[in-house]
């Protein structure tokens, strides 16, 4: 079955990038997706990309998607305190969304 | 590594009857577990939150009687959809969380297709 991968932890100074990474197995997903969880919260859609696509940038977000290596990262720029959170990959094939153990962002001062 | 089973992956029912949705971690204990709802092309809402032992702390606007969660042993959480309506049909996912402070880590089941007819 699908399996989706992600780092932990991942620290970056305030103002930089950050760019978070994920691999997923199953070529035939349809969907992959990017969940943001703030502490006490539940997940949040921050965006997601059709499986046809390369990239897709919206504001501080780029996703981009390397469909031939199973590859999703997420990049947001001028990282700010407010997104320090566990950011979640997910994958669809079908009816299921499998997902990965989160990225947890710490954010340097 | 740690895998959350649920099920079923979809079921069928019709108005006014019950469903249960079972959620187990199959080789770590999960000391919290979270019920998720998606409804289509929308983010997953988070339902209810369980600790093992204790009853679940629900969301604003979930009714607690109508989704019942059992939350019997550090492996397995349960939702039931009690006299379901053609308003409960949706996809419905479980998160089980092992570990505490800084260290834990979420798994989530693949999720359970709801049709209520």
């Amino acid at each position: 079955g699908e399996d989706v991968e992600q780092s932990l932890f991942l620290s970056v100074r305030e103002g930089d990038s950050s760019v978070i990474n994920c691999t997923y197995t199953d070529s035939s997903s349809t969907y992959l997706y990017w969940y943001k969880q703030e502490p006490g919260a539940g997940l949040q859609l921050l965006t997601y990309i059709f499986s046809n696509m390369d990239m897709k940038q919206d504001q501080r977000l780029t996703v981009l998607l390397n469909k031939k290596d199973k590859h999703l990262s997420l990049r947001i720029a001028d990282t700010q305190t407010g997104d320090s959170a566990i950011y979640f990959c997910a994958a669809r094939g079908d009816d299921k969304i499998i997902f990965g153990k989160g990225t947890r962002l710490h954010i340097l001062p | 590594g740690a895998v959350v089973s649920q099920h079923p992956s979809w079921v069928i029912c019709k108005s006014g009857t019950s469903v249960k949705i079972e959620c187990r971690s199959l080789d770590f204990q999960a000391t919290t577990m979270f019920w998720y709802r998606q409804f289509p092309k929308q983010s997953l809402m988070l339902m209810a939150t369980s600790n093992e032992g204790s009853k679940a702390t629900y969301e604003q606007g979930v009714e607690k009687d109508k989704f019942l969660i059992n939350h019997a042993s550090l492996t397995l959480s349960t939702l039931t959809v009690t006299s379901a309506h053609p308003e409960d049909s949706s996809f419905y996912i479980c998160s089980a969380r092992s570990g505490r402070g800084q260290l834990y880590g979420y798994t989530f089941g693949s999720g359970t297709r709801l049709t209520v007819v």
